[in-house]
């Protein structure tokens, strides 16, 4: 079956501290991977992609992610976090057998402390 | 106006009311798409709609009818409605049903009472 698991629910970190949120996927085919972020009142905003070559992939507002197939995972990461970055985070997986289709995890809430 | 927009923003409806929410993209996309956002679940796709035609309905109860009137609006009709349908419905436009960036619009946080 395809899905997406976010094991964290909820992490809090340090303004300053380094931040990594986990994504580990199940997909038979050949995976696409998507970083979303959402703020209170909002859409999704779309971080980052990886759809194939370099597993390291950069995005916007400091953001990136690295594909590791031989463990399903595609964490998140960022080097210092602000307190803008407080939201709700998505890890999403689509790709050639689920045409468009993208599968999402359940989120992970990341609170900023000062 | 940029993007995806949503209208309304917020809507309190009660059991017996019809209502519409309305989906607008500005971006010259092919395919849009209706998503249910309910608290700690991921999100459900509900309908995908490619060049205005319905292309998948993800066991959708009937109280809920989109409309694809052109690739640049999409319209979701209630009916009906369950306390339980109370979340933030949202959609996305991409540029063709294959691409897999979808852009989303803001919500609306939908209440049933």
């Amino acid at each position: 079956a395809q899905s997406v698991t976010q094991p964290d629910i909820h992490i809090t970190v340090s303004e300053g501290a380094s931040l990594e949120l986990r994504c580990n996927y199940s997909y038979g085919a050949t995976p696409y991977l998507f970083w979303y972020v959402q703020s209170p009142g909002q859409g999704l905003q779309l971080l980052l992609k990886y759809f194939s070559g370099d597993t390291l992939v950069q995005g916007i507002k400091g953001f990136e992610a690295e594909f590791k197939r031989s463990q399903s995972s595609f964490n998140l990461r960022k080097p210092s976090v602000h307190w803008s970055d407080a939201a709700e985070y998505f890890c999403a997986v689509g790709g050639s057998s689920n045409t468009g289709k993208l599968i999402f995890g359940q989120g992970t809430t990341l609170q900023v402390k000062p | 106006e940029t993007g995806v927009t949503q209208t309304p923003r917020h809507l309190v409806m009660g059991m017996t009311n019809k209502k519409s929410l309305k989906c607008e993209q500005h971006l010259g996309h092919n395919a849009m798409y209706w998503y249910k956002q309910s608290a700690k679940k991921p999100l459900e796709l509900m309908f995908v709609y490619s060049l205005e035609e319905r292309v998948e309905n993800n066991s959708v109860p009937s109280r809920f009818s989109p409309e694809c009137p052109n690739s640049s609006h999409l319209f979701l009709h209630l009916h009906t409605l369950q306390p339980e349908d109370s979340a933030l419905y949202l959609c996305a436009s991409s540029p063709q049903r294959e691409a897999y960036e979808q852009f989303f619009g803001p919500g609306t946080r939908l209440t049933v009472l």
